[in-house]
């Protein structure tokens, strides 16, 4: 099993749609991440989370909201998804140095 | 703004050679390490190297390196003798509790 797995791997929504990517992992990291790569670019922050009480905004938060569920849940909702939220993302996990970085697989998600 | 600079948004490289791809970064903070990442066409991000910047040995990893150069701020990533399998993106990122990405370099090599 991978140590950080996403699911949904690619999701077709439409425009309005609420919805929600999860990411789990086995690493036994405090930290999770949300990020979001759109066609041709490097990744942006979305949120962070340093344990299960803290929950950080990144540089594109607005019109994402997000939940840590557990130390090994970082869940990711687009509370109504509109088209230019069209891209891939990954959730990250890290130890508390910020060292150890591990990827989930990405989601790749399109709102039409 | 501290930020990662990848210079070369593409490359075309002949197979069997060596390729050197640019990462400078722009900060004062002593405490930084540099990672290297692989995107191939599939999506998936996966890590290369990693250098933190208080070794005293550039890092290597199989065919990949890192020529760290402090007086020029780099962290350039050297793949020898590539591969076809070695076309991809390349991003480094810069550590700062979260990732700092540079913008990435597209990688060809032709057979």
């Amino acid at each position: 099993d991978a140590d950080v797995t996403q699911t949904p791997r690619n999701r077709i929504t439409k425009t309005g749609k609420r919805i929600m990517l999860e990411c789990s992992q086995t690493k036994g990291h405090d930290r999770m991440y949300w990020y979001r790569q759109d066609p041709g670019l490097g990744l942006q922050l979305i949120y962070y989370s340093f344990d299960v009480k803290d929950i950080n905004k990144g540089e594109i938060s607005d019109g994402y909201s997000v939940s840590r569920q557990a130390q090994a849940k970082f869940s990711l909702s687009l509370e109504s998804a509109i088209p230019n939220q069209t891209a891939l993302y990954f959730c990250a996990t890290s130890d508390l140095n910020g060292n150890g970085y591990t990827f989930g697989s990405g989601t790749r998600l399109t709102v039409v | 703004a501290q930020k990662i600079t990848q210079t070369q948004p593409g490359m075309f490289v002949q197979e069997k050679e060596a390729v050197t791809l640019d990462c400078t970064y722009d900060t004062s903070d002593p405490s930084y390490g540099l990672f290297w990442y692989k995107q191939p066409s599939s999506g998936e991000m996966i890590f290369l190297i990693y250098q933190g910047s208080y070794d005293q040995q550039n890092a290597t990893e199989g065919r990949y390196s890192l020529n760290f150069q402090k007086a020029r701020k780099s962290a350039n990533l050297v793949i020898s003798a590539s591969q076809l399998g070695d076309s991809a993106m390349y991003f480094c990122a810069w550590p700062r509790g979260q990732l700092i990405w540079g913008a990435g370099t597209k990688l060809i090599i032709k057979p």
